[in-house]
């Protein structure tokens, strides 16, 4: 099946620093998504990308489907970006495949 | 509604018992999608519907476990005869198209099998 694998695994940062979160997967797909995991465990959907570049406010993505990885681009981080983050990759040749990588735990300090 | 709305929050039954497990979807969202995330386990895809159709059903676990949506709304899964495994956090959200259009997450329901 498709592997899907984030690095790195764990992220300590200062405020107002930036960071990249790395998203590999195994085969080709058809639609990729970043979530957010807030410390009280509600998920938020950041992206639908399954190719090309989108931004929103100081997060962007970028999709390299032809290399099979995923980059999430954090801005000047904010304490309220913490939490773990997800990608997921969705295949939909033959069977419904969706998968979740194992997540980027990030914790912005003060 | 406003949001994706999930009932129980929180739900801890015996080993053997039957769940149901409700999900209320944003209003006029066609697209619904379950989820579990246990301890250890991370996060995995269940099932999705397209309206009141789910295209592929091979992501549920076993045998035990069945969804089913009516009128394009809301939506029950149901786990009979819970097993202690089958303890985690049984999250729902709904799209109003496609996967990239206005995914919205409930909050989710815990499930505990004791």
């Amino acid at each position: 099946g498709i592997q899907v694998e984030q690095s790195p695994p764990d992220l300590i940062l200062q405020e107002g620093a930036n960071s990249t979160l790395r998203c590999n997967f195994s085969d080709s797909v058809n639609n990729l998504q970043w979530f957010h995991q807030n410390p009280w465990g509600q998920l938020i959907n950041l992206f639908y990308i399954p190719s090309g570049t989108k931004q929103n406010g100081r997060l962007s993505a970028t999709t390299v489907a032809t290399e099979r990885y995923s980059l999430l681009y954090i801005s000047s981080s904010q304490t309220t970006d913490s939490g773990v983050y997800f990608c997921a990759v969705v295949k939909t040749s033959g069977t419904y495949k969706y998968i979740f990588g194992t997540g980027t735990r990030l914790k912005v300090l003060a | 509604g406003a949001g994706v709305s999930q009932s129980p929050s929180n739900k801890v039954t015996e080993k053997g018992k039957d769940v149901e497990l409700r999900c209320d979807p944003i209003s006029g969202h066609t697209a619904l999608y379950w989820y579990r995330q246990s301890l250890g386990q991370g996060l995995e895809f269940l099932i999705y519907f397209q309206g009141n159709s789910a295209p592929d059903k091979s992501g549920l676990p076993s045998d035990r476990f069945s969804a089913e949506r009516t009128g394009g709304s809301v939506s029950t899964l149901t786990i009979q005869r819970t097993q202690q495994e089958d303890s985690a956090v049984y999250l729902c959200a709904s799209s109003s198209g496609g996967i990239g259009y206005g995914y919205t997450f409930g909050s989710g329901t815990r499930l505990t099998v004791v």
